[in-house]
């Protein structure tokens, strides 16, 4: 058990619609990272967020938007959802102590799109 | 932009043998991070074994060893004494000393472990 948890496991939902996923991170972790992960194959990094802040963003879609709220769990809103958009997100955290901080995984969630 | 390239998509091994999966990566940077992060079944993301680049010597966990050549740019993962547990997706990444500490994953590699 990493200590970052994801909610909900699943989540399966049509077309066009919306959905939010969520992560807690460790405690005590001021960073979290949302990874994008289709069908077998690498984890694609989506955004970042510290203390609050957007950190950095990779190859988010603008249909996707992510926020981390003050107690520090944050949240990925996946909208206007397409068949292409089924994978597994993945949330990671890190305290950003120092730059030798490694990443730990939270057990992500599955998002299938009908 | 650094990449990572596992070239390796499957690997078997006979349990208790030893395989060697390969990672290489193109960067221009000096310092910099790299992983082994295991993928079960299961899904969840398990760090297997960290390497620092300004380490010279090699990163090693229990059965699991790196051999890593910062100037080959290759950062090859050994599992001695292979366990049916191990049978997973391994995934190599680099990470960055500065800036966003992204992740950035190679495609994987499945390993089987043959009983």
């Amino acid at each position: 058990d990493s200590g970052v948890t994801q909610t909900p496991k699943h989540l399966i939902t049509a077309t066009g619609q919306r959905v939010t996923l969520r992560c807690s991170p460790r405690s005590g972790d001021l960073s979290v990272y949302w990874y994008q992960q289709s069908l077998d194959q690498g984890l694609q990094f989506l955004i970042q967020y510290y203390n609050g802040e957007e950190r950095a963003k990779g190859n988010i879609l603008e249909r996707f938007s992510a926020q981390q709220f003050p107690d520090l769990h944050s949240e990925l809103n996946l909208s206007s959802l397409e068949l292409g958009d089924s994978a597994l997100y993945f949330c990671a955290s890190s305290h950003h102590r120092g730059i030798t901080d490694t990443q730990y995984f939270g057990p992500g969630t599955r998002l299938t799109v009908l | 932009a650094q990449t990572v390239t596992q070239s390796q998509p499957e690997m078997s091994v006979q349990e208790a043998e030893t395989v060697t999966l390969s990672c290489t990566y193109d960067t221009s940077e000096s310092d910099y991070y790299l992983f082994w992060y295991k993928q079960p079944p299961s899904r969840q993301m398990i760090l297997v074994i960290r390497q620092e680049a300004y380490k010279q010597q090699n990163a090693t966990e229990n059965r699991f060893s790196v051999n890593f050549q910062k100037a080959a740019k290759s950062f090859s993962l050994k599992i001695s004494d292979s366990q049916l547990g191990d049978a997973a997706m391994y995934f190599c990444a680099y990470r960055s000393a500065k800036g966003t500490y992204k992740y950035i994953f190679g495609t994987g590699t499945r390993l089987k472990v043959l009983a």
